[in-house]
């Protein structure tokens, strides 16, 4: 069985300021990490994964995650955030051999204010 | 391609009737996932089918709850006798397989229990 633990429920920020949502998983089987992203009145939608490789992944609007083994963290960053990067944002895995069931943390409403 | 499609967006229903969401995914992806969110929390994982064979059933998928995928392509999922309990988002995602390792999720049902 796996567990994801979002350290944060909440996270204020200013535009233009750095963020960081923590995220720490347990798992007795290989996983695969994931970030999704929760818009106001929206779908889910993919924001990152890592599933091998370089254990810094990132994704096309800035936001960057890294996977670390020994500490069993997967920390999702952005060095500049703006007002639209508003929302909440879910870490989960999946187990390697039974990919998109996932297990989800219980997500971190980011806002972020002028 | 016009994503995950979700049906009804909403639902309002009185406590003991029964009701009927419909999910369609993207066309040609194998898998087909439910998923149940609550206030608060993250979504959490209820059944998957590989084209139309239910391969596993979450426990929190009671007697009351049944899907079905009898063509593999859309997918429904009935709940009986409804309960307060039941008031949620039901959210749906597909993926391709073999291979996807990425769940692309619909905009969800929010079922009102009244």
């Amino acid at each position: 069985a796996q567990s994801v633990t979002q350290l944060d429920s909440q996270v204020p920020v200013f535009e233009e300021a750095p963020v960081e949502l923590r995220c720490n998983y347990s798992s007795s089987v290989s996983v695969y990490l994931f970030w999704y992203v929760q818009y106001p009145n929206q779908g889910l939608q993919l924001l990152l994964k890592y599933l091998s490789g370089s254990t810094l992944v990132e994704s096309i609007n800035g936001f960057e995650a890294e996977f670390n083994k020994s500490q069993t963290s997967f920390h999702l960053r952005k060095p500049s955030v703006h007002i639209s990067d508003t929302a909440e944002y879910f870490c989960a895995v999946s187990p390697t051999d039974s990919w998109g069931k996932l297990q989800f943390g219980a997500g971190t409403q980011v806002v972020v204010t002028p | 391609d016009t994503g995950v499609s979700q049906d009804p967006r909403h639902k309002i229903t009185k406590r003991g009737q029964n009701v009927t969401f419909r999910c369609d995914p993207i066309s040609e992806h194998n898998r087909l996932y439910w998923y149940r969110q609550t206030l608060g929390q993250g979504p959490e994982f209820l059944t998957y089918f590989q084209n139309e064979a239910q391969l596993e059933k979450s426990r929190l998928l009671s007697d009351r709850f049944s899907a079905e995928r009898p063509k593999g392509s859309f997918s429904t999922l009935e709940i009986q006798r409804t309960e307060q309990g039941d008031s949620a988002m039901y959210l749906c995602a597909s993926s391709p397989a073999p291979g996807g390792t990425e769940a692309f999720f619909g905009q969800g049902t929010r079922l009102t229990v009244v």
